[in-house]
């Protein structure tokens, strides 16, 4: 158990839909870190929040935003679903004070969505 | 622009031998490397990682080697066992800058009885 919380698991919608992905940190992390792993991609950096604030972007689509609450949560927000978005998405956290840099990250056990 | 590549998508070895996992990378910036193992149904776990200014780390069965003027570096698991049947993503990150952790897209490592 790596102590980071994905919610949900398992989710399926249709085209056009908007989800939300949430994410739980481990205790005392303050940088979470959102990837997405399409059918045999490799892990596709999205979006990283250092205590509240965006420090870094990668591909993420325009469609897609995210965030970071006060109590360190982070929400994953993917709107007007095209089959294509039908991945993994995992979150990860970081013990990293700085909030520059990765170094080891601790991965939830993903999100599934699949979109019809 | 793929910068982080493991061109084996498959590997095959039987129980008790040794596995290497390799891993190329264009960047030059990048300065910290790391392998991760993922199991089915669960997300990337931390295997270990090396900094630039190594050429090998090792942690009991694995050890990492890094050739900085290849930009290559390989996983070495000796002996092989059937729990290490997984994918392995190799890593890479500039610290000093701005960029992420960047995985190459993994290798299915089978570990054969």
């Amino acid at each position: 158990d790596s102590g980071v919380t994905q919610t949900p698991k398992h989710l399926i919608t249709a085209t056009g839909q908007r989800v939300t992905l949430r994410c739980s940190p481990r205790s005392g992390d303050l940088s979470v870190y959102w990837y997405q792993q399409s059918l045999d991609q490799g892990l596709q950096f999205l979006i990283q929040y250092y205590n509240g604030e965006e420090r870094a972007k990668g591909n993420i689509l325009e469609r897609f935003s995210a965030q970071q609450f006060p109590d360190l949560h982070s929400e994953l927000n993917l709107s007007s679903l095209e089959l294509g978005d039908s991945a993994l998405y995992f979150c990860a956290s970081s013990m990293r004070t700085s909030g520059v840099g990765t170094g080891e990250l601790f991965f939830g056990e993903g999100s599934r969505l699949t979109v019809l | 622009d793929q910068q982080v590549k493991q061109n084996s998508p498959s590997l095959s070895v039987q129980e008790g031998r040794i596995s290497i996992l390799n891993c190329d990378y264009t960047n030059s910036m990048f300065d910290y490397f790391l392998w991760y193992k993922k199991y089915p149904a669960e997300g990337p776990t931390f295997l270990i990682s090396i900094s630039s200014i190594k050429d090998k780390n090792e942690d009991g069965r694995f050890t990492v080697f890094l050739n900085k003027s290849a930009k290559h570096l390989s996983l070495h698991i000796v002996p092989s066992q059937p729990g290490d049947s997984a994918v392995y993503f190799c890593a890479a990150e500039d610290i000093q800058g701005a960029q992420k952790l960047v995985f190459g897209q993994g290798t299915r490592l089978t570990i054969n009885p």
